[in-house]
């Protein structure tokens, strides 16, 4: 879905960088997950965050990763240091109530550690 | 064993024909059964959305749920070239969550 916003769509990394990812979500809506689509592997939730809160980081690895949705811009999922499992497609999705089933994905940013 | 099973495909059929594409679940307790539709290099695209179990339709796409064998089912009918993509199955405990299990997607190609 286009109108959920994710840039960059490709990102190449060197093992030890940090790789910065953001994602605008939908006009309207202030709340914002993320997956992670590792290959052969199904989508994982990741986080779920609103503006300026963390609501569910249950999917996120405990170290080098963290989240933040901040009151004005975009969403930003930062991975530090990096290493090459880190590779992967993440993608952002929105929704503009808390328990809304549909989810409106981006189109991703493939992450390349090398 | 992974808590859902999808075929990786690639799936190939003519154009016209009608699609079946499956998920399978080990988890008796997911009650919300969805089907994405995945273009190359885009972001999955709800199609369908089920609760518990029986059919539901939509146009050319209908979805099916059987609880009791834990099997979900899309079937296309008159498949059409715009409907190649992956097909992501995902399914959920309860209404409204974000914590969907999704399975890896079967890759369709509809041919002309």
């Amino acid at each position: 879905n286009a109108d959920v916003m994710q840039n960059p769509r490709h990102l190449v990394r060197r093992r030890g960088q940090e790789a910065r990812l953001r994602c605008s979500p939908m006009k309207g809506h202030s709340h914002v997950y993320w997956y992670r689509q590792l290959p052969e592997e199904g989508l994982k939730f990741m986080v779920y965050l609103q503006k300026e809160n963390i609501i569910d980081e249950s999917g996120m690895p405990k170290e080098r990763f963290s989240a933040e949705f901040p009151k004005e811009g975009p969403s930003i999922l930062r991975i530090q240091q990096v290493v090459r499992g880190d590779s992967a497609a993440y993608f952002c999705a929105s929704s503009p109530w808390a328990t809304n089933e549909k989810l409106f994905f981006g189109s991703g940013t493939q992450l390349s550690v090398l | 064993q992974k808590e859902v099973e999808q075929d990786p495909g690639p799936l190939s059929v003519p154009e016209g024909a009608i699609v079946s594409l499956n998920c399978t679940y080990s988890n008796s307790a997911f009650q919300y059964f969805m089907w994405y539709r995945q273009y190359s290099r885009k972001g999955p695209e709800l199609l369908m959305y089920t609760y518990s179990s029986g059919n539901k339709e939509d146009g050319r796409f209908t979805a099916q749920v059987d609880k009791s064998s834990k099997y979900i089912s899309l079937f296309i009918r008159d498949s059409q070239p715009s409907d190649s993509a992956t097909y992501l199955c995902a399914m959920t405990l309860t209404s409204g969550t974000y914590k969907y299990i999704f399975g890896t997607g079967t890759r369709l190609k509809v041919l002309a």
